[in-house]
């Protein structure tokens, strides 16, 4: 079943602009975490969360979280061409990983 | 980290016959999981692949359609059985690494069903 719902499904920006993903869940978590995915390739892990952080940074990458509103944020800062790709929040609870349905980011040159 | 391979990489089957794609992995992991994806979709799980018992099924997924088995920590196979049209779609293996939850992922198995 799926957990995660991101929000936009599909966001198109300038190149050097940010770009920020949302994610939302139903229930309780141990992490959560962000995928990225180039078409036609499998799934690269960019960050992890636990859920007794409240946000976290990895170079370009800055991801919040807030376990009240069971929800994520992924900013994407000074993006580049390729950067294009889906992103996928995934929380871990109950032993397994479930993905949300994705952002597709579409860097604009 | 750990590195994926899968294989096949791709098929094309015909209606009513079995495929298995294997998955080895090139380090020590703990949990391995079976995922289908459809093209431009997300990723349903399909089960967790237990080391030497039975793979733990999502609902709407039974082990006659799809058995797993996992005979190692590092190793692990899925057939989808009996493939119908419906069947057609990409299926990925990935495995969290020791200590620290990530999922590492192969490059999946593209399967198209006639």
């Amino acid at each position: 079943s799926q957990q995660g719902e991101e929000d936009p499904q599909a966001l198109s920006i300038q190149e050097g602009e940010n770009a920020t993903m949302n994610c939302s869940y139903k229930t309780s978590i141990n992490n959560l975490q962000w995928y990225r995915q180039n078409s036609g390739r499998g799934l690269v892990h960019l960050i992890l969360i636990r859920s007794n952080e409240r946000e976290k940074h990895s170079g370009r990458l800055r991801v919040t979280l807030d376990t009240s509103k069971k929800s994520s944020s992924l900013l994407i800062t000074a993006s580049r061409a390729a950067d294009t790709a889906s992103y996928f929040c995934a929380t871990e609870g109950n032993d397994k990983i479930i993905f949300g349905k994705g952002t597709r980011l579409h860097i604009l040159p | 980290s750990a590195v994926i391979s899968q294989k096949p990489s791709r098929d094309i089957c015909q209606r009513g016959t079995s495929l298995t794609i294997q998955c080895q992995v090139d380090s020590q992991v703990t949990m391995m999981f079976w995922y289908r994806q459809q093209p431009g979709q997300s990723l349903t799980l399909i089960a967790t692949a237990n080391q030497g018992s039975e793979a733990t099924y999502e609902s709407g997924f039974v082990i006659d359609k799809f058995p797993i088995s996992r005979p190692n920590l590092t190793f692990s196979t899925l057939t989808v059985s009996n493939m119908s049209p419906e069947d057609s779609s990409i299926y990925l293996c990935s495995a969290e690494g020791v200590g620290s939850g990530e999922l590492f992922f192969g490059e999946g198995s593209r399967l198209t069903v006639l």
